[in-house]
């Protein structure tokens, strides 16, 4: 099966810090990739869009000068936090969409995110 | 906005017994998904069906589908402690090309 990995799985970081989340597709060319945050006993809500080679679609509320999205190639997103606060500490979690793989999306594993 | 709402939001049951979570959705779907979610960790698909389907079955697992009411079912049947996660559904609308999740139903499976 397809299958999507993050990287890092987990990450630390200071307060005003910029912090970079890869999301691959590892065996299949993803032209649609969407990044999603989840907080502690919440469920997971889509932040944006992205497709390869054009500039992603932010949902309502979610801060595209905060969270920038570079979907450079059909197998790299990846999702930037600027200047990181202690409310952006969250589990991060890409899925992407094939060419081929018609109406599924494959998630990656995620990554936690935890601003001190 | 979160599209799916499910209920209930946390279900207690004893290892073999059937647990029963549903999800309702507010537009017109191409397919309904289920997911499961351990604490802390990512998503496993389990099980897709479409707006013109009305039942699935993959194991332990039974999904129903009624796009009339806007509502899905997911049924574990004989429960195992392994079973203890969260459940979401997630929706692809007509028209859309995003996925969008409920909220989450919370089973815990006691041994």
């Amino acid at each position: 099966g397809a299958v999507v990995s993050q990287h890092p799985s987990w990450v630390i970081c200071k307060s005003g810090t910029s912090v970079k989340i890869e999301c691959r597709s590892l065996d299949f060319q993803a032209t649609t990739m969407f990044w999603y945050r989840q907080f502690p006993k919440q469920s997971l809500m889509l932040m944006a869009t992205s497709n390869e080679g054009s500039k992603a679609t932010y949902e309502q509320g979610v801060e595209k000068d905060k969270f920038l999205i570079n979907h450079a190639s059909l197998t790299l997103s990846t999702l930037t936090v600027t200047s990181a606060h202690p409310e952006d500490s969250s589990f991060y979690i890409c899925s992407a969409q094939g060419q081929r793989i018609t109406g599924e999306q494959y998630f990656g594993p995620g990554t936690r995110l935890t601003v001190t | 906005s979160q599209q799916g709402e499910e209920d209930p939001q946390a279900l207690s049951i004893q290892e073999g017994e059937n647990a029963t979570m549903n999800c309702s959705y507010k537009t017109s779907i191409n397919n309904l998904q289920w997911y499961r979610q351990n604490s802390g960790r990512g998503l496993v698909h389990l099980i897709l069906i479409r707006s013109n389907e009305r039942e699935k079955h993959s194991g332990r697992l039974r999904v129903t589908l009624d796009t009339s009411k806007k509502s899905s079912s997911l049924l574990i049947t004989a429960s195992r402690a392994a079973d203890t996660a969260s459940y979401f559904c997630a929706t692809d609308a007509t028209g859309g090309f995003k996925t969008i999740f409920g909220a989450g139903t919370r089973l815990f499976v006691k041994a």
